[in-house]
């Protein structure tokens, strides 16, 4: 356990239908990062929150959109989905300490679409 | 954040030095270099990180190279559940926004 939280661990919807999808941090940590991976693709950078305010934006299409709540957690909604969202969504938090910087992942939300 | 070049996959026996290489010709001064894995379908886990000294912890070492443009990691004994992909990722140790970017990774198979 990585002490990230995401659910639902799968999630298969229909095509035009809108989801959400949750995560909790690690307990102290402000980041939160959303990256998606496609089959066999990269991991792609969407949206990136620090203590409730956006902070950097990646390749997030329109229909995508988040958001971090006072306790911290954020939720990344998916609106209009097409065939081509079907994907793992992680997220992820940081935190610095000791000098060092890292981020600590979540085991993804897979999302299927039909 | 400085561009890494490491090769698409590598093969390793179980229970040699797995010695994964990475360039980064364009790293500034004040970038560190971080190793991540991603493990099938896993979200990626950190294993390692150093600016310009080598550096040694419980899961690997990591070896920077004088002039900092190439590092390799080493994983000492590696094992079946090593088989990974390997992401070499150079950025600033600041929390400014600055995501972390992965590129391709070395697709590591430790083989019986």
């Amino acid at each position: 356990d990585s002490g990230v939280t995401q659910t639902p661990k799968h999630l298969i919807t229909a095509t035009g239908q809108r989801v959400t999808l949750r995560c909790s941090p690690r307990s102290g940590d402000l980041s939160v990062y959303w990256y998606q991976q496609s089959l066999d693709q990269g991991l792609q950078f969407l949206i990136q929150y620090y203590n409730g305010e956006e902070r950097a934006k990646g390749n997030i299409l329109e229909r995508f959109s988040a958001q971090q709540f006072p306790d911290l957690h954020s939720e990344l909604n998916l609106s209009s989905l097409e065939l081509g969202d079907s994907a793992l969504y992680f997220c992820a938090s940081s935190a610095q300490g000791q000098g060092f910087f890292t981020y600590t992942f979540g085991s993804g939300t897979r999302l299927t679409v039909v | 954040d400085a561009k890494t070049t490491q090769p698409p996959s590598m093969d390793c026996a179980e229970g040699r030095a797995a010695n994964l290489p990475c360039n980064h010709s364009t790293i500034s001064g004040n970038e560190y270099v971080y190793w991540y894995r991603q493990i099938h379908s896993q979200g990626p886990q950190y294993i390692i990180h150093g600016l310009k000294n080598n550096e040694t912890n419980e899961m690997a070492s990591l070896i920077i190279t004088e002039d900092r443009k190439s590092s390799t990691l080493i994983l000492p004994h590696a094992t079946l559940r090593d088989t990974a992909v390997y992401y070499c990722i150079v950025r600033p140790n600041n929390n400014a926004g600055n995501m972390l970017t992965f590129g391709g990774g070395t697709r590591l198979m430790v083989k019986p």
